[in-house]
């Protein structure tokens, strides 16, 4: 079984101010991916950043890039050059890579409430 | 470019009602889930579905029901509604094959309030 931890219910960062949100995850599997959700006031789901276990790099999506440790299991989130419209909840989320039919399940955090002040 | 839609988006159940969130995708995905969200609890998959014919249970399954007859359809049915069920649902769908990205892409969500 795969778990998601956030450890932190609410952050917030000034506007160009840089925000480092954390993840931690726990799975016994080798080959899994790791997503931030971002999750607006509108409701909608939109994916950040994407992350496969087998690659070393991090990946980075402009101003959003994650620091993936795979043997601490650590995958955080930061985000450079914050803008008011990154205000939202952000979810971390893992999933099992290979095929079967409950390993495509999402696993999600519990979520980080991201305030951006002006 | 619909991806997928769920409707209705907000509904007022009272409690022992029951009624059926839409759920359709149009791009071709085999799986596709369903996920309920409480305040400060994330996100939990009550169902999910590898392909048409085909579902499963998620982790909080008790009091839905759901079918899978078309690739594109996949209706949650809530039976005899109950305030416990009070939550915003999600559907969602991913796709299965060589270029699979692990992506789920979600609906907008459905606001359910059982009184």
């Amino acid at each position: 079984a795969q778990t998601v931890t956030q450890s932190q219910p609410e952050m917030s960062v000034q506007e160009a101010e840089t925000v480092t949100l954390s993840c931690t995850y726990d799975t016994s599997e080798s080959d899994y991916y790791l997503f931030w959700y971002k999750q607006p006031p509108s409701r909608q789901m939109i994916l950040v950043i994407r992350q496969e276990a087998y690659k070393q790099q991090n990946a980075t999506e402009n101003r959003f890039s994650v620091n993936f440790q795979k043997a601490a299991k650590s995958f955080s989130l930061k985000i450079s050059d914050s803008q008011l419209g990154d205000a939202a909840m952000y979810f971390c989320a893992s999933r099992y890579r290979n095929s079967g039919g409950s390993n495509y399940k999402l696993t999600f955090g519990k979520g980080t409430l991201l305030t951006v002040n002006p | 470019n619909a991806g997928v839609t769920q409707t209705p988006k907000f509904r007022i159940l009272k409690i022992g009602q029951s009624m059926t969130l839409q759920c359709t995708q149009d791009m071709n995905h085999n799986y596709m889930y369903w996920y309920r969200q409480d305040p400060g609890m994330g996100l939990k998959l009550i169902y999910y579905s590898v392909g048409a014919g085909i579902t499963d249970k998620g982790e909080v399954p008790n009091g839905y029901n759901v079918s899978r007859s078309t690739t594109e359809d996949f209706p949650l049915r809530l039976e005899l509604a109950a305030p416990s069920q009070t939550s915003v649902y999600f559907c969602a769908s991913s796709y299965r094959g060589g270029t699979n990205t692990g992506e789920l892409f979600f609906g907008e969500g459905s606001r359910l309030t059982v009184l």
